[in-house]
């Protein structure tokens, strides 16, 4: 069973269009969390989401909206994407904040192409 | 400012030898320390993550060192095997207010036959 999973793994898409990456973990973790690895691998976290509210957003446009239908799952909308926006998003979770020591565990990623 | 610096960027080793890789760490203020690796196309799988308390722990051939006074970690692979070819990421954990992390850049290990 995979713990944490993510749709689409691939996504292609034009400029301006609006996209959504969809993300589910099924165990039972309170916390779960988006990721943006770029081009020179650097992972930054871009949301938190505890007990379904936003508890961190690292400064991320808000052509990026979170989106959290219950405790397993953590959708990112995307809004008129940029060239810029192009890189791998992680879904991950936790049991709790990531700053306390619990383990996180990731997702396969999202490879997002913006032509 | 949080900062968490890996070293060396990249390695080559020969199969069944050792190695050890570098974390440099500046958060504050400083909760836990963890090693992550990632394999190509793969999201980051958790090694080990040590508190402020401990400076050593291990997972399997791999051993976790931590010196909260020098602000430094280090990640020893003993008897390296080809499937240990990854990038190994470095992660510092800190609290006060929301609790935070700050990965590093990692470092990409090859290891050939």
């Amino acid at each position: 069973d995979t713990a944490v999973s993510q749709t689409p793994k691939y996504l292609v898409t034009q400029m301006g269009n609006d996209k959504s990456i969809k993300c589910e973990q099924n165990l039972g973790h309170d916390t779960m969390y988006w990721y943006k690895q770029d081009s020179k691998k650097f992972l930054k976290i871009m949301f938190s989401y505890n007990n379904k509210e936003l508890i961190i957003n690292e400064t991320v446009p808000n052509r990026f909206s979170p989106k959290s239908p219950d405790k397993a799952h953590l959708n990112l909308h995307i809004n008129s994407l940029e060239l810029g926006d192009s890189a791998v998003y992680f879904c991950a979770s936790s049991l709790r904040l990531a700053g306390s020591g619990d383990t996180q565990y990731f997702g396969p990623g999202t490879r997002l192409t913006v032509l | 400012k949080n900062q968490v610096e890996q070293s060396p960027q990249s390695l080559i080793i020969l199969e069944g030898k050792n190695c050890t890789l570098q974390c440099n760490y500046t958060v504050s203020p400083f909760s836990n320390l963890r090693w992550y690796k990632q394999d190509t196309g793969r999201g980051p799988v958790s090694l080990t993550i040590m508190t402020f308390s401990e400076n050593t722990k291990s997972n399997g051939r791999y051993t976790a060192t931590l010196d909260a006074d020098t602000k430094q970690s280090s990640l020893h692979i003993t008897a390296s095997q080809l499937s240990d070819s990854a990038s190994y990421i470095c992660v510092g954990g800190y609290s006060g207010g929301y609790q935070k992390v700050t990965f590093g850049t990692g470092t990409k290990l090859q290891v050939i036959p």
